[in-house]
């Protein structure tokens, strides 16, 4: 079965502070893509990136970098120099090969204080 | 701009009354779907719709009804048989190509119990 685990439900940092953020993810799939959102106090979710399960590079876009180990089922997000905009609830989703389906964590909330 | 536009922002519903919650998109997509939020879980998946005129039940469907009539807009109607409606709805859209798009979101609409 899908499943996808955030276990960190809230997270708090002071501003320029690294934090990151967890996911871990279940599939019996072997092609499966995985995604992170930000849902900001305005309600939208907004997409920050997907990887594919054939693509282990990690990813870096300017403060934000991901690190995707298949060998842990692990897809963490790491917003460096933290800054107060980046307060939200970050959600990490997967979908398996040939479904429209996205399956999402329970979210992660940060709060980054000035 | 290309977008979803989601109305009404607040809506309120009285004991035993159907509500319906509009989603519309100008990006061309053809799958559209519907997520509910609640409070420290995340989205759960209502109903999508893959093509016009053809829908599928997702997670949570009992209590919702949907209609595809037009590729632009996706419509979802909250009966009284959905005993607890209160909540935070989501549309979104992609082209519906197999799970390896990112979802693209609405505003949401912010939905109670009069």
């Amino acid at each position: 079965a899908q499943k996808v685990t955030q276990a960190q439900t809230e997270i708090s940092v002071v501003e320029k502070e690294d934090v990151t953020l967890d996911c871990v993810y279940e599939t019996r799939d072997t092609t499966y893509y995985l995604f992170w959102y930000k849902q900001p106090p305005s309600g939208e979710l907004v997409f920050l990136i997907r990887r594919n399960s054939f693509d282990e590079q990690n990813e870096i876009s300017g403060r934000y970098s991901w690190n995707f180990q298949k060998s842990t089922s692990s897809f963490n997000f790491t917003i460096t120099a933290s800054q107060v905009v980046d307060s939200a609830v970050y959600f990490c989703a997967l979908s398996e090969y040939n479904t429209d389906k996205l399956i999402f964590g329970t979210g992660t909330r940060l709060q980054v204080f000035p | 701009d290309g977008g979803i536009t989601q109305s009404p922002k607040y809506l309120f519903r009285k004991e035993g009354q159907n509500v319906t919650l509009s989603c519309e998109q100008n990006l061309n997509h053809d799958a559209m779907y519907w997520y509910r939020q609640d409070p420290g879980q995340g989205l759960r998946l209502i109903y999508y719709s893959q093509i016009v005129n053809d829908f599928q039940k997702g997670d949570i469907a009992e209590g919702y009804s949907v209609s595809r009539e037009k590729k632009e807009s996706f419509p979802l109607t909250v009966t009284s048989a959905q005993k607890n409606p209160t909540a935070f709805y989501l549309c979104a859209s992609d082209f519906g190509t197999g799970g390896n798009q990112p979802q693209h979101f609405g505003d949401g609409t912010r939905l109670s119990i009069l």
